[in-house]
């Protein structure tokens, strides 16, 4: 039974490049939450989305992230024209329909981005 | 805004003893309350969780919850150099989807 799957763990890009980072959640979860842990700093909530639908996308930066949750395929947090601030881990977790303070975030590996 | 605040630490504790972890909330609708794991390098990892006020017991491991005061707290008894992390304390308001609000996490240390 796989855990929530990440990839790439590790991406290095230029100032300016495109980075993509992917997420499949775990084998029955339809919910999707990507975080953000600069180092040495606590999690960040960045996004929320369901098949098809962005539900909370509150902690996005404005401009040059987004993300999209497809009907087929893996989650994908996309970030365009990278600055050295947006090195850090990403993380995603996933879980089951929603029940009342019932479910719980299981969290993938992360996705480690640095900017030179 | 909702936060989430935990003392940054280090905690250093020594071998066998308790190590007290404590976690403040700003937002009185929250309902589910976690404590995760997390190692240098890895992904946190769910230790606990508590939605009622009182105590949560697991192991070595109990949860502490005061709503009226905002409060929640993890115990960690028996405490082993293995349990040198940061532990990251967690909020949802249980009505957002699950949603959680980190605090900045403790870092503890357990020296032998």
């Amino acid at each position: 039974n796989a855990g929530v799957m990440q990839n790439p763990r590790h991406l290095v890009r230029r100032r300016g490049q495109e980075a993509r980072l992917r997420c499949s959640p775990m084998k029955g979860h339809s919910h999707v939450y990507w975080y953000r842990q600069l180092p040495e700093e606590g999690l960040k909530f960045m996004v929320y989305l369901q098949k098809e639908n962005i539900i909370d996308e509150s902690g996005m930066p404005k401009e040059r992230f987004s993300a999209e949750f497809p009907k087929e395929g893996p989650s994908i947090l996309r970030i365009q024209q990278v600055v050295r601030g947006d090195s850090a881990a990403y993380f995603c977790a996933s879980s089951a329909q929603q029940a009342s303070g019932a479910n719980v975030l299981t969290f993938g590996a992360g996705s480690r981005l640095t900017v030179l | 805004q909702k936060e989430v605040e935990q003392n940054s630490g280090p905690l250093s504790v020594p071998e066998g003893a308790i190590a007290s972890l404590n976690c403040t909330y700003s937002d009185r609708v929250s309902q589910s309350f976690f404590w995760y794991r997390q190692y240098s390098g890895k992904s946190p990892e769910l230790i606990m969780s508590i939605y009622s006020n009182g105590d949560k017991e697991d192991g070595r491991f109990t949860a502490q919850l005061n709503k009226a005061s905002q409060y929640v707290s993890l115990l960690i008894r028996d405490s082993q150099p293995s349990d040198s992390a940061t532990y990251l304390c967690a909020v949802s308001q249980g009505n957002a989807g699950n949603m959680l609000t980190f605090g900045g996490g403790t870092r503890l240390m357990v020296k032998p």
